[in-house]
């Protein structure tokens, strides 16, 4: 079945710090990619998402495109900030069994940037 | 706009003992709703999901089980509950088929002793 590996975390960074977390992905067909973001004690909330090879996604000062030729779509940031403290995670869009759209996620990474 | 609300917010229960976790959305209808469990270390799962009122389909077998009693109501359950079964519980939802994105609540973290 289609599956999403991320870097493995913590990631420490200091403020203004550059940030990448990679993900890559295995899929037969051209899922939909996502990152989803979950702040401490809260849900996930949808950072961004692309829907096709070389879409990029954007949101709050993040990106990542959708490459097909690496099947990756890396996380990044030019300067990041207390605020960005939190856990992401990398998804993709499958089907179920009954043929209904589920989210594949990864294990999730873990940000925490110093002031 | 729409809003999904999950209670309660943290659960602390015993093992053995029964579990109900509800889910409820507002501001749209005929939602496709979904239960995830994030269990420590092990990233998102996906437990149930439900494209209509009494239609749950499981992904995993396990001790729980899901209803949909109405339109925007989501609920998982369990009649005794297991250790392994501590986690944080995510409601989800999403329209039909004009995408597929989905949408999370809040979250409920159980501990099971």
């Amino acid at each position: 079945g289609n599956s999403v590996t991320q870097m493995e975390g913590p990631v420490t960074l200091s403020e203004e710090a550059f940030l990448t977390i990679n993900c890559t992905y295995t899929a037969t067909g051209y899922p939909s990619l996502f990152w989803y973001v979950q702040y401490p004690g809260e849900g996930l909330q949808l950072l961004l998402k692309a829907t096709k090879a070389d879409d990029k996604g954007s949101n709050k000062g993040f990106e990542a495109t959708y490459r097909k030729e690496t099947t990756s779509f890396h996380l990044e940031k030019g300067s990041v900030q207390v605020s960005d403290s939190a856990v992401y995670f990398c998804a993709l869009s499958d089907l179920t069994q009954g043929g209904s759209e589920k989210l594949v996620f990864g294990k999730g990474t873990k940000l925490t940037v110093n002031p | 706009s729409q809003t999904i609300h999950q209670w309660p917010a943290t659960l602390v229960q015993p093992v053995g003992s029964p579990l109900s976790l509800e889910c409820t959305v507002e501001g749209t209808s005929n939602p496709n709703l979904y239960w995830y469990r994030q269990a420590a270390g092990r990233g998102l799962q996906l437990l149930f999901y439900s494209v209509g009122i009494g239609q749950i389909s499981s992904e995993v077998p396990q001790n729980l089980s899901a209803s949909r009693p109405q339109d925007r109501q989501f609920i998982l359950s369990s009649k005794k509950l297991l250790l392994s079964d501590s986690g944080f519980y995510l409601c989800a939802w999403r329209i039909g088929q004009s995408t597929d994105t989905q949408y999370f609540g809040p979250g409920t973290r159980l501990t099971v002793l």
